[in-house]
């Protein structure tokens, strides 16, 4: 687990603001994602990565941005187009771009909209 | 594409009691099903997974079935502890996917 950073844990975000989370990982692993938690739900796919410079859209990807320029690093960004954005953000990464593989979680982001 | 239900969604058993949680899957090219425990506010952790060659794994008390003709498969927690109190979610993952889908999760709660 030590292997995936999140930062930060607690963001706060004013109306119309972009904010940018950021997920680090030491794994050597070519897959990363982004999912979305809301409070009694489940874990809804936002972006996924399978390797550097390629990302592919989830379920829930409108009003998000992502990017892939290195292996360790896969940032997200919530843009004001994102209506509502308060949730638990995980960021998790697998040895390679395949859902057979075991994926393993960062401690989170929480967001929250003032 | 795939859908995993996870069925129910709260669950409260008394300390030393079993726990069953159940999943159904729609794609039949699934192949691979892990479970994640996670507490309160902190991130998902594997606790265990099964692939569609084998029925039934088994690690200390989880336990892990799937029938792969019914497409569903459960987790069973024997000795029920406080510290197995959690959310614990299933998910499903096939060759060719790229990404895992997951059930919406079980509140297991264990009364001491």
């Amino acid at each position: 687990d030590g292997g995936i950073t999140q930062s930060p844990k607690y963001l706060f975000r004013k109306e119309g603001q972009n904010v940018t989370l950021s997920c680090e990982q030491n794994l050597n692993h070519d897959a990363m994602y982004w999912y979305r938690q809301d409070p009694g739900q489940g874990l809804r796919l936002i972006y996924y990565s399978q390797i550097v410079n390629d990302f592919q859209k989830g379920d829930i990807a409108e009003g998000y941005s992502v990017s892939r320029e290195k292996k360790e690093s896969f940032p997200l960004t919530v843009t004001s187009a994102q209506k509502n954005p308060t949730a638990f953000y995980l960021c998790a990464s697998s040895i390679s771009g395949g859902s057979t593989d075991t994926q393993y979680f960062g401690p989170g982001t929480r967001l929250t909209v003032l | 594409g795939e859908n995993v239900e996870q069925h129910p969604s709260t669950l409260s058993v008394q300390e030393g009691d079993s726990a069953v949680i159940k999943c159904t899957y729609s794609d039949s090219a699934s192949n691979y099903f892990p479970w994640y425990k996670q507490e309160l506010g902190k991130r998902p952790q594997l606790i265990i997974d099964i692939r569609s060659n084998v029925g039934e794994k088994k690690d200390q008390r989880i336990a892990v079935t799937l029938n792969k003709t019914a497409k569903h498969f459960s987790l069973h927690i024997t000795e029920t502890q406080p510290e197995d109190s959690a959310v614990y979610f299933c998910a499903g993952g096939g060759t060719g996917r790229r990404a895992l889908t997951f059930g919406s999760g079980t509140r297991l709660q264990v009364q001491p």
